[in-house]
C-alpha cells in the first residue's frame, strides 16, 4: 500500500550539532520527495526537495539524501540552531492514474534543539 | 512562490451543523487540489483528491458523503463538512499544485481549524 515511514518521532541536539531525520516509502515508481517544517498551528513550509534523479540535494545548512534502490531518503541540517526546534515531516508522491501525484507524509519528527 | 489561500482560518459550529471550507489558488490554475486533515500532535492524513470538473477521489475510510468536495472551477476547491461532530474538531488543510513551467510543486493554503461544539 501507499505508505511513508518516518523516524525519529522525536529527537533532542544540542545547538551546532547535526540532526538527520530518515524516511522510507512503499512505492518504487514515487518520483518526488519533499521535506516540510512545520510550526504549531501553521502550515507545513517546504524547506528542501529532491526528484528520483537526483541523489543528493543541499542548501546551505540543509541537505537530503535519496537511495532509490532502499527507497529511503533522510535529511540532514548541520550547525542546527534553537529556531530549527519545529515538527518536519517527510512525504513521498504516490501516482494517480493520468492525475499526476499525490503527497502521503510520514508521521513527523519533533526537533528540539537545545542552547 | 505561488499561493494559496484558504478560509475560514478558524470556525466554530454547532454539532449537526454542516461547515464550508474554501481553497483558492490565487496565482495559478490547479486542476488537482488536496484535502488533508491534521489532529493535534499527529501527521497530514489525506483525505481526498479535488479534480476540477469531476468527482473527487476519497482515500479509504473517508467518508465522501460526510466530506463533500467540489472543485468547480480552476482556482477553486471546497471541503463541505456535513453534520459536524465534536469528533470531526481538527485543522484541515489543502494544497494545490502548480504545473506551470513543468513544476509539480505543492503549495499549502494557510489552514482552517475547525471546533464542533
Amino acid at each position: 500500500g501507499e505508505n511513508v515511514e518516518q523516524h525519529p518521532s522525536t529527537l533532542s541536539v544540542q545547538e551546532g550539532d547535526s540532526a538527520v531525520i530518515k524516511c522510507t516509502y512503499s512505492d518504487s515508481a514515487s518520483n518526488y520527495f519533499p521535506w516540510y517544517k512545520q510550526e504549531l498551528g501553521k502550515r507545513p513550509q517546504l524547506i528542501i526537495d529532491i526528484r528520483s534523479n537526483v541523489g543528493e540535494k543541499k542548501d546551505q545548512r540543509i541537505a537530503v539524501t535519496l537511495n532509490k534502490t532502499a527507497k529511503h531518503f533522510s535529511l540532514h541540517i548541520t550547525e542546527t540552531q534553537p529556531e530549527d526546534s519545529a515538527v518536519y515531516f517527510c512525504a513521498a508522491t504516490f501516482q494517480i492514474y493520468n492525475q499526476g501525484g499525490k503527497l502521503i507524509f510520514g508521521q513527523g519528527t519533533e526537533l528540539s534543539v537545545k542552547p | 512562490g505561488a499561493v494559496v489561500s484558504q478560509h475560514p482560518s478558524w470556525v466554530i459550529c454547532k454539532s449537526g451543523t454542516s461547515v464550508k471550507i474554501e481553497c483558492r489558488s490565487l496565482d495559478f490554475q490547479a486542476t488537482t487540489m488536496f484535502w488533508y486533515r491534521q489532529f493535534p500532535k499527529q501527521s497530514l492524513m489525506l483525505m481526498a483528491t479535488s479534480n476540477e470538473g469531476s468527482k473527487a477521489t476519497y482515500e479509504q475510510g473517508v467518508e465522501k458523503d460526510k466530506f463533500l468536495i467540489n472543485h468547480a472551477s480552476l482556482t477553486l476547491s471546497t471541503l463541505t463538512v456535513t453534520s459536524a461532530h465534536p469528533e470531526d474538531s481538527s485543522f484541515y488543510i489543502c494544497s494545490a499544485r502548480d504545473q506551470r513551467n513543468s513544476g509539480n510543486t505543492i503549495y499549502f493554503g494557510e489552514g482552517s481549524w475547525l471546533t464542533v461544539v
